[in-house]
């Protein structure tokens, strides 16, 4: 069956990156996108943007476009979010999340980033 | 972009229909038949019920129903469940390779 699993729960301090990955199986990994959907705590989802396995092309929210990459890795079906210059707003879980049709149907567990010093 | 707006709270009773709406503009919404909605019960990751406006995925019950007018999308819960009680988010494609979300429905069930 469909699977993402992401990595651990990560503490960074203001200004740092941090970098997420995604594992994906049970599926073709390249005829999918993958997303990256964020909900801070007790907050709303927020789109952050998506990445084509196939051809690595990425889609970006114009507000994350200065400070976030997503890269991926054919040979292991994994895709990688880093994001830069953390301030405490940008605590968060992370979903890396599957693309069919209009919708997000396979969601990851999330990984909890805190940023705090 | 701006958020889809939703209203932050809706309830009914047991068998009974709520009906959540997702405003836009006409540039996301009401450019594109590519809304999608999503259920979130605490502390899980939210789970897609509808997309492409209308389209239900396997395994969603037929009473979660979506459908669009101009600019606002809307989800409607019929025969409201117990387990329905949760926060509820759309989506749409805005454009240029972009989504946006709604700024998300708590529904109560009395």
């Amino acid at each position: 069956q469909v699977q993402l699993v992401q990595s651990g729960a990560e503490v960074q301090r203001p200004g740092a990156s941090v970098k997420v990955s995604c594992k994906a199986s049970g599926y073709t990994f390249t005829n999918y996108y993958l997303h990256w959907v964020r909900q801070a705590p007790g907050q709303g989802l927020e789109w952050m943007g998506f990445i084509n396995p196939s051809g690595g092309s990425t889609s970006f929210a114009q507000k994350f476009q200065v400070r976030l990459t997503v890269t991926r890795d054919t040979s292991t079906n994994t895709v990688y979010m880093e994001l830069s210059s953390l301030r405490s707003e940008d605590t968060a879980v992370y979903y890396c999340v599957r693309n069919y049709n209009s919708g997000l149907d396979y969601w990851g567990p999330g990984t909890l980033v805190t940023v705090s010093s | 972009q701006s958020a889809l707006t939703q209203p932050r709270s809706v309830s009914g009773s047991p068998g009974q229909s709520v009906t959540i709406s997702c405003t836009g503009t006409s540039s996301d919404v009401g450019d594109y038949n590519y809304v999608s909605w999503y259920q979130q019960h605490p502390g899980k990751a939210p789970k897609l019920i509808i997309y492409d406006v209308t389209e239900r995925p396997s395994g969603v019950p037929d009473r979660f129903s979506g459908s669009k007018s101009g600019n606002t999308a809307s989800l409607t819960i019929s025969g409201l469940q117990a387990e329905d009680e949760a926060d509820y988010y759309c989506c749409s494609y805005a454009g240029r390779y972009t989504y946006v979300f709604g700024t998300g429905t708590k529904v109560t069930v009395l």
